[in-house]
């Protein structure tokens, strides 16, 4: 089944206690991004990779770190998360090779509270 | 300031009736349109796109319409059903952006029986 893998699903930390969110997908897409819901401001792009080694900031990317050392994982770290970074997370990927026919296919997402 | 505005964060129609929710943009760049629906505890599924060179694309009960003067685009459900009560996003992008969606807050929908 084609899918984007997201782990952990939840996760609870303190602040500056480092964090790496796991993100796969067995599509062989080459695009890859990462966003952060928040209430009332919808879906903001965090970063994205358009392949293996490229790697580019997103509308908010402060206080974010991401690689793309394989083309089917794109982890994002917190170094020293704070609890402004409380938030949804979803992992998405794309097949950037027909842009305007290939929506953007996401996790199920990764529910972060830093206290 | 938000390129990609969805005013109404709710909206709650009857079982049967048509559902239209709407979205705004700033960005007169942005050349196709997308939604896509959320339900609670998943990630958002793409639902329907629209290119700036149309002004009307439908699938099933889905259609979106496109209104480039105007900056507007809507998405009408016809007819609606439970299973639809949802949160949607509208999302924006442009040819020059590396395909980079803008996404809008979302509607909630909630279809009632």
């Amino acid at each position: 089944e084609a899918q984007v893998t997201q782990n952990p699903r939840y996760l609870i930390t303190v602040t500056g206690k480092k964090l790496t969110v796991t993100c796969s997908q067995n599509m062989n897409h080459e695009y890859m991004s990462w966003y952060r819901q928040d209430p009332g401001l919808g879906l903001r792009q965090i970063y994205y990779s358009m392949n293996v080694e490229v790697t580019d900031k997103g509308d908010v990317p402060e206080g974010y770190k991401v690689s793309r050392k394989e083309k089917r994982n794109f982890p994002l770290i917190l170094e020293s998360p704070s609890p402004n970074q409380t938030s949804l997370y979803f992992c998405a990927s794309m097949d950037s090779s027909r842009p305007y026919n290939s929506p953007l296919h996401f996790g199920n997402g990764t529910r972060l509270t830093v206290t | 300031d938000q390129q990609v505005k969805q005013n109404s964060p709710s909206l709650s129609v009857q079982e049967g009736r048509i559902s239209i929710l709407n979205c705004d943009y700033t960005n007169s760049m942005f050349d196709y349109f997308l939604w896509y629906k959320k339900y609670p505890a998943e990630g958002p599924t793409f639902l329907i796109s629209i290119s700036s060179i149309k002004d009307k694309n439908e699938d099933g009960r889905f259609t979106v319409f496109l209104n480039k003067s105007a900056k507007h685009l809507s998405l009408h459900i016809v007819p609606s059903q439970p299973g639809d009560s949802a949160v949607y996003f509208c999302a924006a992008s442009y040819s020059g952006s590396a395909r980079q969606l803008t996404f809008g807050s979302g509607t909630q929908l909630t279809v009632l029986p």
